[in-house]
């Protein structure tokens, strides 16, 4: 069954540093993968998508993350943050063929000036 | 275009009520989806769909019925709330496992 581990529950930084979310998941098929965002009392927004192609890819935000097959890991980064990024982010995985979403449970991403 | 649609966004049961949270999508997406999320635990999968007249179980299913008799529409039940029920509920729904779009949620407590 596919799993997703999120490696940091707490991320905290300075304005205008650089970040990065870890994710690594566990599937023995081909998958796609999603990095989300939630802001405080919202719902869930996509951040970026990899189903297939070049590993990194490229988000809103100014978000990109990068897909790694032997770590079966799916990174996170932002060369810059700002205080606007302060949020939950949260790592998910779906079997190419299947049809579950399965989520990681979460990073919070605290951005202070 | 509305998107997905929660319906009701709060709610307070009593021990051993019974309700049914509706979600409902027009975007004519195959899947849909029914998380909970708690502190620390992100969001677990209770029960999908692939289509219409089609559910399956996720991680979290016990205490928990769904039905999809119309494919823009699917029903999350509780039978017999319990306290352990009190959470945020989220819906979602995707074009074949691809890019999933959410409900804004639906907050539960049970007393």
């Amino acid at each position: 069954a596919q799993s997703v581990t999120q490696l940091d529950s707490q991320v905290p930084v300075f304005e205008e540093a650089p970040v990065e979310l870890r994710c690594n998941y566990s599937s023995s098929v081909s998958v796609y993968l999603f990095w989300y965002v939630q802001y405080p009392n919202q719902g869930l927004q996509l951040l970026l998508k990899y189903l297939s192609g070049s590993t990194l890819v490229k988000g809103i935000n100014g978000f990109e993350a990068e897909f790694n097959k032997s770590q079966t890991s799916f990174h996170l980064r932002k060369p810059s943050v700002h205080i606007s990024d302060t949020a939950e982010y949260f790592c998910a995985v779906s079997e190419e063929a299947g049809t579950a979403l399965i989520f990681g449970k979460g990073t919070t991403l605290s951005v202070s000036s | 275009n509305a998107g997905v649609t929660q319906t009701p966004k709060f709610r307070v049961l009593k021990t051993g009520q019974s309700m049914t949270l509706l979600c409902a999508q027009d975007m004519n997406h195959e899947y849909m989806y029914w998380y909970r999320q708690d502190p620390g635990m992100g969001l677990r999968l209770i029960h999908y769909s692939v289509g219409e007249g089609t559910t399956a179980k996720g991680e979290v299913p016990d205490g928990y019925n769904v039905s999809r008799l119309k494919k823009q529409n699917f029903l999350l039940g509780l039978e017999s709330a319990a306290p352990s029920q009190t959470s945020v509920y989220f819906c979602a729904s995707t074009h074949l496992g691809i890019e999933a779009f959410f409900g804004q949620g639906t907050r539960l407590t049970v007393v």
